[in-house]
């Protein structure tokens, strides 16, 4: 079964600053996506940005971007310009690329304070 | 467009009662599925459906039940509530086939048993 595994409980940024989330998975499959998403204080989970496997260039969302490192497994987030809005829970998953049949599999979170 | 609706929001239970957890989406999606969310251990899966008539069991389907009888519908039942099912519990449902797009997902429902 594949597993996700987020190291840092919990992280901190100066407003402005940069910051980045760590990730790593196992898995034995070739093909699969992975993804960010974002969970502020209200609640709602919202995708910040998604990777699939296949594609060596990283991804890239405005002021978020991933580094992925296929061979060792790691798909790290990387946030720009920190805002105070950025202050939230951050959930890296997995999901197989096989027609949809396979659930997401979730880490279990990075919560990232933002300093004024 | 209601994408994935939850109801209720929040809820109070009383160990040894039963209650239902409604998920309705309309977006024609065929996979559904229920996360539950407690702290530091992130989501983790119920049950979910790839389909009406089809379900299977999750990472932690112990004390829940559910049923996919129409594609816009997945209930969550919990038979006899316990204290260890104190959580938020979340709904969320992709296409089939568009695995890329992730899941859209309900806005949650914490619930608490005491």
């Amino acid at each position: 079964a594949q597993t996700v595994t987020q190291s840092q409980p919990e992280m901190s940024v100066q407003e402005a600053e940069t910051v980045t989330l760590s990730c790593t998975y196992d898995t034995s499959e070739s093909d699969y996506y992975l993804f960010w998403y974002k969970q502020p204080p209200s609640r709602q989970m919202i995708l910040v940005i998604r990777q699939e496997a296949y594609k060596q260039q990283n991804a890239t969302e405005n002021r978020f971007s991933v580094n992925f490192q296929k061979a060792a497994k790691s798909f790290s987030l990387k946030i720009s310009d920190s805002q105070l809005g950025d202050a939230a829970m951050y959930f890296c998953a997995y999901r197989n690329t096989d027609s949809g049949n396979t659930p997401l599999v979730f880490g279990k979170g990075t919560r990232l304070s933002v300093i004024a | 467009n209601a994408g994935v609706t939850q109801t209720p929001k929040f809820q109070v239970l009383k160990t040894g009662q039963s209650m239902t957890l409604q998920c309705a989406q309309d977006m024609n999606h065929e996979y559904m599925s229920w996360y539950r969310q407690d702290p530091g251990m992130g989501l983790r899966l119920i049950h979910y459906s790839v389909g009406a008539g089809i379900t299977d069991q999750g990472e932690v389907p112990n004390g829940y039940n559910v049923s996919r009888s129409t594609t816009e519908d997945f209930p969550l039942r919990l038979l006899s509530a316990a204290p260890s099912q104190t959580s938020v519990y979340f709904c969320a449902s992709s296409r089939r086939g568009i695995v890329g797009y992730g899941y859209t997902f309900g806005s949650g429902t914490r619930l608490t048993v005491v």
